[in-house]
C-alpha cells in the first residue's frame, strides 16, 4: 500500500546517456513534483504537476523533461546526462487547494523513496 | 528568490540533552513546515505552522513560527537515538497565486543523538 513509489531506486549510468525515474501515487493527489537532493542534502523543487497541467517549471536545463501521462504518474526524462546530474531525485504528490482559491494553509506533500542517480 | 537559512548544520549530542534548531528568512511566508528524512527515505511531514507567533507540540518536538511569519525553530528535549536524522524546514508563499504548493527548503540540520 505504498503512497508514492518511484523506479528505479538506484541508477548507475554513463555520461551522454539517456535515463527515466518513474514515479506513481495512489493518494488520488491532483499535484505531483520532482526534486533535486544533492550531496549537501539541498532540496530543491524542479518541477510540479496539478492534473497532468505544468505548474511550476525551475531553472532547470532543457535536458530534464517530465512527463504525466495521468494525475497519477510523473515520469521524469534526462538526456545527455552529465557528472552534475548525480543525485537523489524524489518525486512528491499532494492535494493542493483548488486553483484561485487563495488559502495560506500548505497541503502535506507526500514524498517517494528517492532514486539515486550516479553519472559516471 | 526567497531563502531560507537554517542553523546549525551539523548536530551531534548525548542522549538526554535538549536542542533547538533555527530556520530563518528575511521573506514572509505563509506557512512553514517541517520534515525530518531518514537515509534511504524521503522527507516525511512532521507539523505545519501557519499563524505567527504559533506553537505546536508533537511529544517532546516542539515547533514555533515567529511573530513576523519570517522564521521558525524546532526545540527538542531530552533527545533520543530515535530522533538521529535530517530535518528540513520548508516555507510556502501563495503570493498572488502563481506558486500554490511550491515549497523552498532550508539546507537542513544533520542531527545525531548518541547512547
Amino acid at each position: 500500500d505504498t503512497a508514492v513509489s518511484q523506479t528505479p531506486k538506484y541508477l548507475v549510468t554513463q555520461m551522454g546517456n539517456d535515463k527515466s525515474i518513474k514515479c506513481e501515487q495512489n493518494l488520488g493527489h491532483d499535484t505531483m513534483y520532482w526534486y533535486k537532493q544533492d550531496s549537501k542534502k539541498f532540496l530543491k523543487i524542479m518541477f510540479s504537476y496539478n492534473n497532468k497541467e505544468l505548474i511550476i517549471n525551475e531553472t532547470v536545463p532543457n535536458r530534464f523533461s517530465p512527463k504525466s501521462p495521468d494525475k497519477a504518474h510523473l515520469n521524469l526524462h534526462i538526456n545527455s546526462l552529465e557528472l552534475g546530474d548525480s543525485a537523489v531525485y524524489f518525486c512528491a504528490s499532494s492535494q493542493v487547494p483548488w486553483r484561485g482559491l487563495r488559502t495560506s494553509v500548505t497541503d502535506t506533500q507526500y514524498f517517494g523513496p528517492g532514486t539515486r542517480l550516479t553519472v559516471l | 528568490t526567497q531563502l531560507l537559512e537554517q542553523s546549525p548544520q551539523f548536530l551531534s549530542i548525548q542522549e538526554g540533552e535538549n536542542l533547538t534548531v533555527y530556520c530563518n528568512s528575511s521573506s514572509v511566508f505563509s506557512s512553514l513546515q517541517w520534515y525530518r528524512q531518514e537515509p534511504g527515505e524521503g522527507p516525511v511531514l512532521l507539523v505545519t505552522v501557519v499563524t505567527g507567533g504559533e506553537v505546536k507540540k508533537l511529544k517532546r518536538l516542539t515547533f514555533q513560527f515567529g511573530d513576523a511569519r519570517k522564521d521558525s525553530s524546532l526545540h527538542i528535549t531530552a533527545a533520543q537515538p530515535g530522533d538521529t536524522g535530517l530535518y528540513l524546514c520548508a516555507g510556502s508563499s501563495n503570493a498572488g497565486g502563481t506558486s500554490y504548493g511550491k515549497l523552498t527548503f532550508g539546507q537542513g540540520t544533520i542531527l545525531t543523538v548518541h547512547p
